[in-house]
């Protein structure tokens, strides 16, 4: 039981590459969301899926695009990076609104 | 604009004394409370959870929940030098989680 699972660990990206995030769980969740988290502030909501098939944008979704695949699997896709999405990524699932979320360890991003 | 308050510390406190961390929310309808603790580099880890007014304990760590002032805090006892951490506060709203940027505890041995 792997629990939150994402690639990559680290990345380095240019202005204006393109790269996705992957994320999955084994916990037999419903519902996954993607965070990302700056220095000196809490977890701002780019983008959740409340349940297989659904999407919604969260606070932060500009610049990003994703995609549930399954009920597994979760991914964040920047499309054409630009510094100002330099910061830590993490994924998260839980089973139902209300309930205890899960992080997977994070993906740290540097956008040059 | 719904909104999660936490003094962003840093907090010291003397080993074996009682950390006191305090949160306040904006949503008068969220339902559900938690605190995550987070080492630096690392991902957020639940300590505890909370729905009803009043107090809930759980081993060295005692969360408290007053719905009416909007307020909800998180104490822990017998503090240790691994208990140094940032402590998050997140407030559900809706289907997601509000969260608040962090209260950082350092635990002076």
């Amino acid at each position: 039981n792997a629990g939150v699972t994402q690639t990559p660990k680290f990345q380095v990206l240019k202005t204006g590459q393109s790269m996705t995030l992957q994320c999955a769980q084994d916990m037999n969740h419903n519902s996954m969301y993607w965070y990302r988290q700056d220095p000196g502030m809490g977890l701002r909501l780019i983008y959740y899926s409340a349940s297989e098939g659904t999407t919604d944008k969260g606070e932060v979704p500009n610049g990003y695009n994703v995609s549930r695949l399954n009920k597994r699997e979760f991914s964040l896709r920047l499309e054409s990076a630009a510094p100002s999405q330099t910061s830590v990524y993490f994924c998260a699932s839980f089973p139902r609104v209300g309930e205890t979320q899960y992080f997977g360890p994070g993906t740290r991003l540097l956008v040059l | 604009q719904k909104e999660v308050e936490q003094n962003s510390g840093p907090l010291s406190v003397p080993e074996g004394a009682i950390a006191s961390l305090n949160c306040t929310y904006s949503d008068r309808g969220s339902q559900s409370f938690f605190w995550y603790r987070q080492y630096s580099g690392k991902s957020p880890e639940l300590i505890m959870f909370i729905y009803s007014n009043g107090d809930k304990e759980d081993g060295r760590f005692t969360a408290q929940l007053n719905k009416a002032s909007q307020y909800v805090s998180l104490l822990i006892r017998d503090s240790q030098p691994s208990d140094s951490a940032t402590y998050l506060c997140a407030v559900d709203s809706n289907y997601q989680l509000i969260w608040g940027a962090g209260t950082k505890l350092i635990i002076k041995p």
